[in-house]
């Protein structure tokens, strides 16, 4: 398993801001995914975070919009950028620890609430 | 690409009753399968998975589900619920790459 920790853990922003998510585990991991939950629905996943490398995301999200670091094997951020209402999610960071059958770990969640 | 169906959004069920939450998937190829719950204002947690073998999957909690190829489901049921089983709980289906697919979740609801 692995200990996932996010911060912030909530944050009120104003439209056209932007904030930077952190994602620390307790471990080294291959695999480091963030996932967006909007109000009242699934998980989408955004992008996955390669170390050393730029991210690879899905369809739909792009770099500038939610550029993402991952300068190590225990530590990513997520920004999102230039925020509007629609912004407001939670996202999840999640990962895959070495020697896992497929299943991911999650942390708590960053609850954004963009105004 | 794979899919994920979850045929309820919302399971009202009484203490100490049975239930099953349904969950039904679309893949080209073989996959592997999760059940998540996420109680309020928490990340997720895994509660069972299969992978390969048995189709009858035992959870954390008292939950278990039966993964039936022939009808591409894999339906999560629990004997006897509690009140603290109220949460959000997700199916999910991965090629094997680590790039789970989530269904749209049902919310269960146990009541008194």
């Amino acid at each position: 398993s692995a200990v996932i920790s996010q911060k912030p853990s909530r944050d009120i922003c104003q439209r056209g801001t932007s904030l930077t998510i952190q994602c620390q585990v307790d471990s080294q991991v291959t695999m480091m995914f963030w996932y967006r939950q909007q109000p009242g629905q699934s998980l989408t996943l955004i992008a996955t975070a390669n170390q050393g490398s730029e991210a690879t995301y899905e369809s739909g999200f792009v770099i500038d919009k939610f550029p993402i670091s991952r300068p190590n094997l225990t530590f990513s951020t997520l920004t999102v950028s230039n925020m509007s209402p629609e912004d407001s999610s939670i996202y999840l960071c999640s990962v895959s620890p070495q020697g896992a059958t497929g299943e991911l770990f999650f942390g708590e969640g960053s609850r954004l609430t963009v105004l | 690409a794979q899919s994920v169906t979850q045929l309820d959004s919302q399971v009202p069920v009484f203490e100490e009753a049975p239930v099953e939450l349904r969950c039904n998937y679309s893949s080209s190829v073989s996959v592997y399968l999760f059940w998540y719950v996420q109680y309020p204002n928490q990340g997720l947690q895994l509660l069972l998975k299969y992978l390969s073998g048995s189709t009858l999957v035992k959870g954390i909690n008292g939950f278990e589900a039966e993964f039936n190829k022939s009808q591409t489901s894999f339906h999560l049921r629990k004997p006897s619920v509690h009140i603290s089983d109220t949460a959000e709980y997700f199916c999910a289906v991965s090629p094997g790459f680590q790039k789970l697919v989530f269904g749209t979740g049902t919310r269960l609801l146990v009541s008194p």
